[in-house]
């Protein structure tokens, strides 16, 4: 298994564009988490899946982020309209039991300039 | 809020030396607690988990403390070198009315010199 497959790597965008991150899980895998890091605020959770039904979404920081999860083995996290501090590197994890043994894609390094 | 406090920020060490990272946590139903090595640029990766009814852990030159009673985790790596300098992150899981989700620490930035 290729693990978890994040896309893209980097994305620069101007404020007020809309982004999206996107997400392939492991195969099997019936948990998928976004996370957000800064040097700030760590890592923090945004929202997580289980079968593709959204669990728990109260990390979402305001309105203008929303995810989805159209199948088993693809989600998307979209920011509309981005501003300069949504500027982060964005993980999509997945796990086979909830909470245990992540495993974290590559990560997107978002910049709003 | 529920969350889990990481110390030290930083740490830095001599090749050979040890190190001690704690984390303490404050949701007493927390029942796992992973640590995630971080390489530069890289993605966080588990290198050691316990579960709430083990007190330690040991894989080589990692191990792992619980002390549930107190609320409290360490990591420590014996015999450090170069290739451990990283940002390490404790986490917890952390239940709520919505679910159960692992909630990280701040991590902590370890340098090892030779």
């Amino acid at each position: 298994d290729a693990g978890v497959i994040q896309s893209p790597r980097h994305e620069v965008t101007e404020m007020g564009q809309e982004v999206t991150l996107r997400c392939k899980p492991i195969s099997g895998h019936d948990y998928l988490f976004w996370y957000r890091q800064t040097m700030m605020r760590g890592l923090e959770l945004l929202i997580y899946f289980n079968n593709n039904v959204p669990i728990d979404d109260s990390g979402m920081p305001e309105d203008r982020f929303s995810a989805k999860m159209p199948n088993a083995s693809f989600s998307t996290l979209k920011i509309q309209p981005s501003e300069p501090r949504d500027s982060a590197v964005y993980f999509c994890a997945s796990s086979l039991v909830l909470g245990i043994q992540l495993f974290f894609g590559s990560g997107t390094q978002l910049s709003v300039l | 809020g529920e969350n889990v406090e990481q110390h030290p920020s930083t740490l830095s060490v001599q090749e050979g030396d040890s190190a001690v990272i704690k984390c303490t946590y404050s949701d007493s139903a927390s029942n796992y607690f992973p640590w995630y090595k971080q390489e530069l640029g890289k993605r966080p990766q588990l290198i050691i988990d316990i579960r709430s009814n083990v007190g330690e852990k040991k894989d080589q030159r990692i191990a792992v403390t619980l002390n549930k009673t107190a609320k409290h985790f360490s990591l420590h790596i014996t015999e450090t070198q170069p290739e451990d300098s990283a940002v390490y992150f404790c986490a917890a899981t952390l239940a709520n009315q919505a679910g159960t989700a692992l909630i990280f620490g701040k991590g902590t930035t370890l340098s090892v010199s030779s």
